[in-house]
């Protein structure tokens, strides 16, 4: 089985805070994904990386970076975090270009206050 | 930009009954349409999906149908029962590796 995990259910953090959210998975899948989901809106692609040391913008990229340094692991990085990112967060990841199943993490929980 | 309509948001259906949602796309190329179901509190999961060279595909009570040339798909459940209860999101594909999702549809299914 897939398994895509995320370093925490849930998070709270401050306005202007910098914050790491982490994504493992163990099927070394080469491409990752970092979504936000928020009601009426469905989920919407952050970024975005389709190797490692690669990555690219989503839809909604502004106010988010991403890392991945190593092919398992693909963090998002709220640089100064706000309040209108609060948020659950959700990571996935799937095999190779053009194998389009996406495995999702239970996602992270984030309030911003 | 390229965008996926979803409807209704929200539906109840009585158990046993029946229950369709549809999806309209607007990339031409779009060409992998997956269904994902995403259960209160967990992670959204493949249900079913289907590619532009085909028209319709079925698995047990659920069916997924294609019509490119109106660039629709709809997702059919059949004898619905109360673990069908989620909301269901439909996704076309963007290039080599993304989806766009819609907006999710809430389904009720009420004993």
């Amino acid at each position: 089985d897939v398994k895509v995990t995320q370093s925490s259910r849930y998070l709270v953090k401050r306005t202007g805070e910098k914050v790491f959210l982490e994504c493992v998975q163990d099927m070394d899948h080469e491409n990752m994904f970092w979504y936000r989901q928020d009601p009426g809106l469905g989920l919407r692609l952050i970024y975005f990386s389709y190797d490692v040391k690669m990555k690219e913008k989503g839809d909604i990229p502004e106010g988010y970076s991403v890392s991945r340094e190593k092919k398992e692991r693909f963090s998002l990085i709220l640089e100064s975090a706000s309040t209108n990112q609060t948020s659950m967060y959700l990571c996935a990841s799937s095999p190779r270009p053009g194998d389009y199943e996406q495995y999702f993490g239970p996602g992270t929980r984030l309030t911003v206050t | 930009g390229e965008n996926v309509e979803q409807h209704p948001s929200t539906l109840s259906v009585q158990e046993g009954d029946s229950a369709v949602i549809k999806c309209t796309y607007s990339d031409s190329a779009s060409n992998y349409f997956p269904w994902y179901k995403q259960e209160l509190g967990k992670r959204p999961q493949l249900i079913i999906d289907i590619r532009s060279n085909v028209g319709e595909k079925k698995d047990q009570r659920i069916a997924v149908t294609l019509n490119k040339t109106a660039k629709h798909f709809s997702l059919h459940i059949t004898e619905t029962q109360p673990e069908d209860s989620a909301v269901y999101f439909c996704a076309a594909s963007r290039g080599t590796y993304k989806y766009i999702f819609g907006t999710g549809t809430r389904l009720k299914v009420l004993a």
